[in-house]
């Protein structure tokens, strides 16, 4: 089983909002991602942790605050959105962060920012 | 049909054709690659990967071929079927990189027609 699952599939927020968006797996693996991705782009990296530890964060704005509870779950926590912050939020995982593992990505959590 | 990646991101065949994807990557560093599907709202998915001690390898309808000599990767798949249509994304993983960070290129939106 190589399944990741995001919750919500999708959410409108309005640009004074607080929300969250979930992540969960269940293969043991023990570095999890978030990704952000425009329409006909390629994702790009925002958080990774590894062994629950932030190991990368790729100068998002600090109105992203990823969090990682346990070994299966990662949220993505979002305040004070602007409308440019509307994409696919994208969480992947894999056995660690090595240069031979392969990333399995969720479905993604489409965000609207109004 | 074929695609140069970068250069021409849409590819459109027959189905029944064959298709070949293309990705130049930059990096000779890199020592793990793998191609992921998109589907129109949906998450990338893992099709296939292959390691840099390899030329090629072959999946269900699927052949992915490395070229170390120019740095080039290309994806086939044989008797394209109008499932096939997506984004094709190419991602390369250094051999030095322990972060989990993939370089990914810019896509190939390949279009089958019935």
């Amino acid at each position: 089983d190589t399944e990741v699952t995001q919750t919500p599939k999708h959410l409108v927020m309005g640009m004074t909002n607080k929300k969250s968006l979930k992540c969960e797996q269940h293969m043991g693996h023990r570095a999890m991602y978030w990704y952000k991705q425009k329409a006909k782009k390629p994702p790009e990296l925002m958080f990774v942790y590894s062994y629950e530890k932030l190991s990368i964060n790729e100068s998002v704005p600090s109105r992203f605050s990823p969090e990682c509870p346990n070994s299966s779950l990662l949220n993505l926590h979002l305040h004070a959105l602007q409308p440019e912050d509307s994409a696919l939020y994208l969480c992947a995982s894999s056995q660690v962060t090595g240069a031979k593992d392969t990333q399995y990505f969720g479905p993604g959590t489409r965000l609207t920012v109004l | 049909g074929e695609s140069v990646g970068l250069h021409l991101p849409t590819l459109s065949v027959q189905e029944g054709d064959n298709s070949i994807i293309n990705c130049a990557y930059s990096n000779s560093a890199s020592d793990y690659f793998i191609w992921y599907k998109q589907e129109s709202g949906k998450g990338p998915q893992f099709i296939i990967d292959i390691r840099s001690n390899m030329d090629k390898r072959q999946g269900q309808r699927v052949t992915v071929l490395l070229n170390k000599t120019v740095k080039h990767l290309s994806l086939q798949i044989a008797a394209t079927q109008p499932g096939d249509s997506a984004v094709y994304f190419c991602a390369e993983n250094p051999v030095y990189n322990q972060g989990g960070k993939l370089i990914f290129g810019q896509g190939t939106e390949l279009s089958v027609k019935p």
